[in-house]
Formats: C-alpha cells, sequence, structure tokens
C-alpha cells in the first residue's frame, strides 16, 4: 500500500513568488491535512480537507490557502512569498476522524530566497 | 487554547537501556486523543503510539508503552531497549475530538549511545 506522497521534496524560490505543493494520500483517505514545521515555531496546523470540503483552519494568513480534489490529492499554495515561509511542509492524510490518526508524508522543503 | 508542552528538548541513553519522554497537556475537554509520533532524519513523521482519553488502560506497542495520567494531564513514552534506530525527534500530540488536527509539543531530540 502506497503511502503518502508529497511533491516536490525540495524547492527553492524568490520572495514575491507564489508556489504550489502537491499531496497524493493513501488510498482510501478522505482527509489530508497540512502542517508547517519551522525550528522557531515548531509544528503548525495550516488546514484540514475532507472530500473536498475545508473542515478546519490554522492561524496563518491568507496567502497559504489549498483545495482538494475529487480523488483526494491535495494542493497548497502560497502566494506573494516571504523569507519567513521557509519551512518544512507537512501533509498527512487519515480516514477522516481523529480516532484513526493520520499518516505522513516526507514533507516539501521549501527555502525562500 | 490547547497546548502540549515536552520539557526535555533532549535525551540520551544507551544502546539497550529504558528511557522515558515527558509530554504534559492542557485541555478542558474530555473526549481528545494522544498521540506520539517519531521523526528520523528522513523528515517523515511515525506514529509511534496512541491513547484514547476515555481509555484507562496505557497503550503499548512492541517496545514502546505510555503512562497515561489523565488528571495530570501527563502522557509520556518509555522505550524499552533501545535501540539504534530509535535515534529521533519525537513529538507529542493532542486531538480534540471532531478537531481534524493535531497539536504539537515542541519535540525531544533522542541520542542512542552504542
Amino acid at each position: 500500500k502506497a503511502g503518502v506522497t508529497q511533491t516536490p521534496r525540495y524547492l527553492i524560490k524568490t520572495r514575491g513568488q507564489q508556489v504550489t505543493l502537491s499531496c497524493s494520500p493513501i488510498s482510501g483517505h478522505r482527509s489530508v491535512s497540512w502542517y508547517q514545521q519551522t525550528p522557531g515555531q515548531g509544528l503548525q496546523f495550516l488546514f484540514e480537507y475532507f472530500s473536498e470540503t475545508q473542515r478546519n483552519k490554522g492561524n496563518f494568513p491568507g496567502r497559504f490557502s489549498g483545495r482538494q480534489f475529487s480523488n483526494s490529492r491535495s494542493e497548497m499554495n502560497v502566494s506573494t512569498l516571504e523569507l519567513g515561509d521557509s519551512a518544512l511542509y507537512l501533509c498527512a492524510s487519515s480516514l477522516g476522524a481523529d480516532y484513526y490518526g493520520y499518516t505522513f508524508g516526507s514533507g516539501t522543503r521549501l527555502t525562500v530566497v | 487554547a490547547q497546548t502540549v508542552t515536552q520539557s526535555q528538548p533532549e535525551m540520551s541513553v544507551q544502546e539497550a537501556e529504558t528511557v522515558t519522554l515527558s509530554c504534559t497537556y492542557d485541555t478542558s475537554e474530555s473526549d481528545y486523543y494522544l498521540f506520539w509520533y517519531k521523526q528520523p532524519p528522513s523528515r517523515q513523521m511515525i506514529l509511534v503510539i496512541r491513547q484514547e482519553a476515555y481509555k484507562q488502560q496505557n497503550a503499548t506497542e512492541n517496545r514502546f508503552s505510555v503512562n497515561f495520567q489523565k488528571a495530570a494531564k501527563s502522557f509520556s513514552l518509555k522505550i524499552s531497549d533501545s535501540q539504534l534506530g530509535d535515534a529521533a525527534m519525537y513529538f507529542c500530540a493532542y486531538s480534540r475530538q471532531g478537531a481534524q488536527k493535531l497539536v504539537f509539543g515542541q519535540g525531544t531530540r533522542l541520542t542512542i549511545n552504542p
């Protein structure tokens, strides 16, 4: 059974640009959530999607957005990149309820220069 | 807001010995779940063990067990017979029933000495 796949693994962008990250969940998982991991702030929740609907959102500016497609794949977009957006972005998939826990991908390392 | 605190930024243990990682959390909820995740240098977060708050029995997964003290809001992880492959960052996480999100602690870096 394939795990959670995140692409690309590494990304370097210039300040002011925008970026799109992709996440393919485990087959059968309908929930996808995104987290930002930085040395200073640790792991912070961005948002969660279930069956193409955003169910929960963290405290991030509107530059951070996401969406989920009918096949449960999800994309995260960050517009007008800032240096502080440099981070490891982790995607997690789940069957849809907290009870089941979450399976994470290996993340996308975004560097903004 | 719920918070999770891991008071040990770093821990080290000799191979084959036992180590306990501490975690406390703050919540006013009664229905929630607690998790320990391991993050090796490969970056992938791996679920180690899970505990439902309504269960009094402590969860166990092979060499990994937890000491869940609900009244004290404490959730420590015990690793028995430590192995070199256990070296990683360990994160304690909380999820309120229905929240569909995890709140993480700051992590504990575990080193295994051969």
